[in-house]
């Protein structure tokens, strides 16, 4: 089984609607991340939490919210989905501690399309 | 602030072929460089990592050095595989206190014909 899974995997919206990507994991990591992939403009950072309470805006915060429900879980909503926040979602986790914290785990995505 | 340039795609091989794909960065400190690998329709895998100056990452015949004096992790491989057709990121991360956030790169296609 995968250790970042998202769903759903794909989605289509139309603009105006509001709409939640979720994420879990299994890896027991403190720190998860939101991003969106667009052709051309590789990954940007859209929030990020590094517990259950602190939760931070990234790059490109604007149109989004997110909630830290349990340390396994965290969603990403758009409130009012518009045309251009039609692109591809990841989820990422990391672990604050050890050797190997500043490496990131990615799940396989979700691709929203708003019409 | 920082930031990742990486050579343009897309990049078409024969199998057997030499891979080359330029990395460059920019940071105020002294970051971790990674590469990671995007097989089509899956989320980014990491593909190999290196934490200091001069470091060697490997993974999967890909190789890659830290040069702190050109600043670049370019990634390499002697010969590819049709099943290395993926999108490959050129990424940073900041050690210390910057130590949460990726800085990627806009990612090379790379595509190998047998």
């Amino acid at each position: 089984d995968a250790d970042v899974t998202q769903t759903p995997r794909n989605r289509i919206t139309k603009t105006g609607k509001r709409i939640m990507l979720e994420c879990s994991q299994t890896k027991g990591h403190d720190r998860m991340y939101w991003y969106r992939q667009d052709p051309g403009l590789g990954l940007r950072l859209i929030y990020y939490s590094f517990d259950v309470k602190d939760i931070n805006k990234g790059e490109i915060s604007d149109g989004y919210s997110v909630s830290r429900q349990a340390q396994a879980k965290f969603s990403l909503s758009l409130e009012s989905a518009i045309p251009n926040q039609t692109a591809l979602y990841f989820c990422a986790t990391s672990d604050s501690s050890g050797t190997g914290k500043v490496e990131q785990y990615f799940g396989p995505g979700t691709r929203l399309t708003v019409t | 602030g920082n930031s990742v340039t990486q050579m343009e795609g897309p990049v078409t091989l024969s199998e057997e072929a030499f891979l080359t794909i330029n990395c460059t960065y920019t940071a105020t400190g002294y970051p971790s460089l990674f590469w990671y690998v995007q097989y089509p329709g899956e989320g980014l895998q990491l593909l190999l990592k290196a934490t200091k100056a001069d470091d060697k990452g490997s993974n999967k015949g890909f190789e890659a050095t830290y040069r702190k004096e050109t600043t670049s992790f370019h990634l390499e491989k002697g010969s590819v595989q049709v099943s290395d057709s993926a999108v490959y990121f050129c990424a940073l991360s900041e050690t210390g206190a910057g130590s949460y956030q990726l800085t990627f790169g806009k990612g090379t296609k790379l595509s190998v014909i047998p």
